[in-house]
């Protein structure tokens, strides 16, 4: 079955780090989104794993897969005010699928303290 | 090319009333996508196109929801008979559709049903 899972909150002081955890269920999902979401916006994309990868660092940003145990986490260093949204992890079911089409998670709501 | 526009934007109706959303994808985007996201919740997947064709449909859309992308260009989602239940964020997104191809949201159409 295709079921994605996110812890609900995070709360982190102006910067620290965050961690943002995400557990997919779906073993042919190659790829693996994190998106954010600010008020009344849509959805951004921020990074993507290939499941062949462990790791990936972009800036600020920095993805760990474990396949094995199917879980993602999102890091984001020197969290700012601006970080503040909901993210949001998806997986893109690749069999007998070829929509790729999005499982989105529940959102993980991050507030960053002054 | 400004990215995937829906309009409206807002749209509050009258149970019962029939309402329809419109969806402009990024130019040469051969891959359309409707989601729907509740409150507190991820965007779940309502249907996709691939060129005109439409490949896809989730059970979440009902008899009462119809999706058209008749030049293979803007498309429309047309919910009948409206229920409070259909109140959402209506989230359209496009990708060229190679296999990982960023998928652009738009800002959505948020339904309020009365």
């Amino acid at each position: 079955g295709e079921d994605v899972e996110q812890s609900l909150f995070l709360s982190v002081r102006e910067g620290d780090s965050s961690v943002i955890n995400c557990t997919y269920t779906d073993s042919s999902s190659t790829y693996l989104y994190w998106y954010k979401q600010e008020p009344g916006a849509g959805l951004q994309l921020l990074t993507y794993i290939f499941s062949n990868m462990d790791m990936k660092q972009d800036q600020r940003l920095t993805v760990l897969l474990n396949k094995k145990d199917k879980h993602l986490s999102l890091r984001i260093a020197d969290t700012q005010t601006g970080d503040s949204a909901i993210y949001f992890c998806a997986e893109s079911p690749r069999w007998m699928d070829s929509s790729y089409k999005l499982i989105f998670g529940s959102g993980t709501r991050l507030l960053v303290r002054p | 090319d400004t990215g995937v526009s829906q309009d409206p934007r807002h749209k509050i109706t009258k149970r019962g009333q029939n309402v329809t959303f419109r969806c402009d994808p990024i130019s040469e985007h051969n891959r359309l996508y409707w989601y729907r996201q509740t409150l507190g919740q991820g965007p779940e997947f309502l249907t996709y196109f691939q060129n005109e064709a439409q490949l896809e449909k989730s059970r979440l859309l009902s008899d009462r929801f119809s999706a058209e992308r008749p030049k293979g260009s803007f498309s429309t989602l047309e919910i009948q008979r409206t229920e409070q239940g259909d109140s959402a964020m209506y989230l359209c997104a496009s990708s060229r559709g190679q296999e990982n191809t960023e998928a652009f949201f738009g800002q959505g159409t948020r339904l309020t049903v009365v």
